[in-house]
């Protein structure tokens, strides 16, 4: 079955560049025709949807984070990527990626990596 | 502040039947399916509803979903201690081409 497993550093310093990857296994991530997107959920605070991206790269992002967010993907390595810049404390959360089933239905989560903005 | 909003918390006893609502407009729910999430303490969101009230193969029937205009609600039935968790629901928002949640719902099983 597809299984989705985030990765990068869990610590970032103020007004850096936060970088993770999602890794795609047990199927090609351009079969299905899915999105692919990136979620967070900051400590004690709800689920926020960061952006997504399709397979032939054209991507959405939440209107909040859309002046520094980039999302991208690499089918050759069956991976997709977050890049989140300028970031300040209130980007310390953990962040999921997950598979868009079709319009916002994330049916397939990763685990999880907890990112925290720290000097 | 959710573009989608739902109680903070309910509660309700083991047995029983609880409901969460969640209210948004015609940009996102009014227009557009909607996915119910369970995320349990320490672990990843899990897809519980989606379609506004189909589930996903593993999800009993104690879970059911449903739409009127632009609120939709999660239902749940027979009431387990193990289904104390954080519950969610998202959908699209086409003014704001973006997926949206809502700020979520702790259930406490008393």
């Amino acid at each position: 079955q597809v299984q989705l497993q985030e990765s990068g550093p869990g610590l970032v310093k103020p007004s850096q560049t936060l970088s993770l990857t999602c890794t795609v296994s047990g199927n090609s991530i351009s079969s299905g025709g899915h999105y692919w997107s990136w979620i967070r959920r900051p400590a004690g605070e709800g689920l926020e949807w960061i952006g997504r991206i399709y397979i032939n790269g054209n991507t959405n992002y939440n209107p909040s984070l859309k002046s520094r967010v980039t999302i991208s993907i690499d089918t050759s390595m069956n991976q997709f990527s977050l890049k989140l810049s300028s970031v300040t404390a209130a980007d310390t959360a953990v962040y999921y990626c997950a598979r868009d089933y079709r319009w916002t239905t994330f049916d397939i989560w990763g685990q999880g990596t907890m990112v925290t903005v720290s000097p | 502040q959710s573009v989608l909003t739902q109680p903070p918390s309910v509660s309700a006893a083991p047995g029983q039947k609880v409901t969460i609502s969640c209210s948004g407009s015609s940009s996102n729910i009014g227009n557009n399916y909607v996915s119910w999430y369970q995320q349990l303490p320490g672990t990843a969101p899990k897809l519980l509803i989606y379609d506004n009230s189909k589930r996903p193969s593993g999800i009993p029937d104690r879970f059911s979903g449903s739409k009127s205009g632009t609120s939709v609600t999660l239902g749940i039935t027979g009431l387990q201690t193990g289904d104390e968790a954080d519950y969610y629901c998202g959908t699209w928002d086409s003014s704001l081409s973006a997926g949206v949640f809502g700020g979520g719902t702790k259930l406490t099983v008393l």
